[in-house]
């Protein structure tokens, strides 16, 4: 598979934004996606971006989208106790989607 | 809103059984996934399947095998379970459709020991 790589953890304080990073090798990628996932949970769809937009904003939410770099960012404006999960970025190339290891972010209230 | 339903969320067995474990969405999609997921690797692709009755195996297929009798069931078969394979095992479903981007669908997870 291809290689999408995160950090594994994060942690920031309520209130303060978070910046999740991932990177990816694939440049035929077509859409680009982060999920969400609660502990005991599956993965939550949070938003997606079109491989030739730079950038999406979706309520708290803004991705980043540096093709070239071939480098995605998620951030979350002001974020709560309730963000406290584990991020996945994941890419699709065709009909295959790769997933990165997942970012675990920890909201300290 | 899509509904993915995976059967368990919680299995114990023993080494060398057999298991089973069941998938059902309720959306028509015609592709299906299984993942297996464990800390600090991420999601790896066991088997999915494009549409009934076909399958390819993902980048992780040894000790597991698959069925797509029917389109909304997709059932992930460990022939003979080893301690190895003690994992969260997630299901996805999407819809292969033209144009517009279609992500997958995730159930909640089936967290399987093997004892």
């Amino acid at each position: 598979g291809e290689d999408v790589e995160q950090s594994l953890f994060l942690s920031v304080r309520e209130g303060d934004s978070s910046v999740i990073n991932c990177t990816y090798t694939d440049s035929s990628s077509t859409y680009l996606y982060w999920y969400k996932q609660e502990p005991g949970a599956g993965l939550q769809l949070l938003t997606y971006i079109f491989s030739n937009m730079d950038m999406k904003q979706d309520q708290r939410l803004t991705v980043l989208l540096n093709k070239k770099d071939k480098h995605l960012s998620l951030r979350i404006a002001d974020t709560q106790t309730g963000d406290s999960a584990i991020y996945f970025c994941a890419e699709r190339v065709g009909n295959q989607f790769y997933f990165g290891t997942g970012t675990s972010l920890t909201v300290i209230p | 809103d899509v509904k993915v339903t995976q059967s368990s969320r919680y299995l114990v067995k023993r080494t060398g059984e057999k298991v089973f474990l069941e998938c059902v969405q309720d959306m028509d999609h015609e592709n299906m996934f299984w993942y297996r997921q464990d800390p600090g690797l991420g999601l790896r692709l066991i088997y999915f399947s494009y549409d009934v009755k076909m399958k390819e195996k993902g980048d992780i297929p040894e000790g597991y095998s698959v069925s797509r009798e029917k389109k909304e069931r997709f059932s992930l078969i460990l022939e003979s379970a080893s301690t190895n394979q003690t994992s969260m095992y997630l299901c996805a479903s999407r819809y292969q459709g033209q144009g517009a981007d279609q992500p997958q669908h995730f159930g909640d997870g089936t967290r399987l020991s093997i004892l």
